[in-house]
């Protein structure tokens, strides 16, 4: 186990379905950060909350909708999906420092968009 | 634009072997460059991660050397097993402290007995 754990790992649903995927850290990271990874591409970076503040990927739809009330947990909000969202989530936690950065993630959620 | 590019074809080896992955990149001054595990339907596992002023860096039977001139990364895993059969994904990270990692899209190695 890496110490972040996601729920569910899972999720089928309708494009007028409303869902939560959620996320908690017990490392005691400063960042969290939420990766979307689709077949054949790379982890795509969605949105970070490091050091109180958030970075997003300006390609995701708003339709997608992140949320960090405090440094363990964080959600990401899904609403009126479309069939191309069907993918891996990927949570991943770090503390940031300038000397390292290593990632610990997750072992996401699978979603699928009918 | 920044690109990082890993072999998107799969790498087969007999085991034993030494198997050797390569990661290049155009547009980036790195900070460092991190090196990761990846099992179907599992989240990345972090392995091994070289500064910019570090020629090499080793761990078991991992070996990472990185190239700021060639702008490349090769990674290396001695007596292969057929338990190292995963997908391998390098991720970079700018200097200017942006904590955003960025990846490429992995090479799967496949190891056979």
């Amino acid at each position: 186990e890496t110490g972040v754990t996601q729920t569910p790992r899972h999720l089928v649903m309708g494009m007028t379905n409303k869902k939560s995927l959620k996320c908690e850290q017990h490392l005691g990271h400063n960042a969290m950060y939420w990766y979307k990874q689709s077949a054949k591409k790379p982890l795509e970076l969605m949105f970070v909350y490091s050091l109180e503040e958030r970075v997003e990927n300006n390609s995701v739809p708003s339709r997608f909708s992140p949320e960090c009330p405090n440094s363990s947990h964080l959600f990401l909000h899904l609403h009126t999906l479309q069939p191309e969202d069907s993918a891996l989530y990927l949570c991943a936690s770090s503390q940031v420092s300038l000397s390292n950065n290593e990632q610990f993630f997750g072992p996401g959620t699978r979603l699928t968009v009918l | 634009s920044q690109k990082i590019e890993q072999n998107s074809e799969a790498l087969n080896i007999q085991e034993g072997k030494t198997a050797t992955l390569t990661c290049n990149y155009t547009n980036y001054s790195p900070a460092y460059l991190q090196w990761y595990r990846q099992d179907p339907g599992r989240g990345p596992v972090f392995l091994l991660l070289i500064r910019e002023n570090e020629k090499e860096k080793r761990k078991e039977r991992l070996k990472v050397t990185f190239d700021t001139t060639l702008k490349q990364s090769l990674f290396h895993i001695t007596a292969s097993q057929p338990a190292d059969s995963a997908t391998y994904l390098c991720a970079l990270e700018a200097k200017g402290g942006s904590y955003i990692p960025t990846f490429g899209r992995g090479t799967s190695l496949i190891v056979h007995p």
